[in-house]
């Protein structure tokens, strides 16, 4: 079983908002990553420590971080979201991943 | 041009190990730690430990404690991830992936490898 749980999929209309949860009791505290990966590609960052967007990655991505969970808010959907998005939670020593949510945009 | 760049596919019998290298270029190689993360066909992505190429600590998931080893080599920028006891459920890619820190000094992976298949067959 997984410590970190993501709904296995959500669907979202172009130019709609997606919301991606990940909860765990092991969240408590720790800072929260998130990445999007497609198909038969490298993940990448898209959040950091909660809330913080890397360089070249939309303001449409944002994350928040409160008591055992986490939420990734993708505004304004586009076809190019459609990915596997994974949460992981960051303590000193470990970093340990969600199951992972498939997003499908209609 | 700062890359990862993992070596090739491998194949192997239940019982043998696997050493997997992860060839860093473009940055000063002992400043971030390297993270080993895999993802078996089709399912998710799972953390396996980090090594600090700066004097070479290590820390381990649980999971893979007893089988796992990172070690890594300066002098030519590449890091090492070796696998022990291979069953059929450790066929999965294998990616190594660097840390990075932004102004503020936080920590992030920022950089990927292209993936290693591992086939235990």
């Amino acid at each position: 079983s997984n410590e970190l749980t993501q709904p296995p999929s959500v669907s979202v209309s172009p130019g709609q908002t997606a919301s991606i949860t990940c909860s765990g009791y092991i969240l408590g505290g720790k800072s929260v990553y998130w990445y999007q990966q497609k198909p038969g590609q490298s993940p990448v960052l898209v959040i950091y420590r909660d809330s913080r967007r890397p360089s070249g990655i939309p303001e449409r991505f944002s994350g928040s971080n409160s008591g055992n969970t986490a939420t990734l808010i993708i505004t304004g959907i586009q076809a190019v979201d459609e990915a596997d998005y994974y949460c992981q939670a960051w303590d000193t020593f470990t970093r340990t991943f969600g199951g992972g949510t498939k997003l499908t945009v209609l | 041009q700062v890359r990862l760049v993992q070596s090739g596919a491998e194949v192997r019998w239940p019982g043998a190990s696997v050493k997997v290298s992860c060839e860093a270029s473009g940055y000063s190689f002992i400043d971030f730690y390297i993270h080993w993360v895999r993802q078996a066909p089709g399912q998710g992505l799972e953390w396996m430990g980090w090594i600090d190429p700066n004097g070479g600590g290590t820390h381990f998931a649980r999971k893979f404690q007893a089988r796992v080893t990172m070690t890594r080599d300066t002098s030519i920028t590449t890091a090492y991830m070796e696998l022990t006891s291979l069953r059929s459920d450790d066929t999965a890619v294998y990616f190594c992936a660097r840390e990075a820190v932004d102004t503020s000094g936080y920590y992030y992976i920022s950089l990927w490898g292209q993936g290693t298949l591992v086939t235990v067959s």
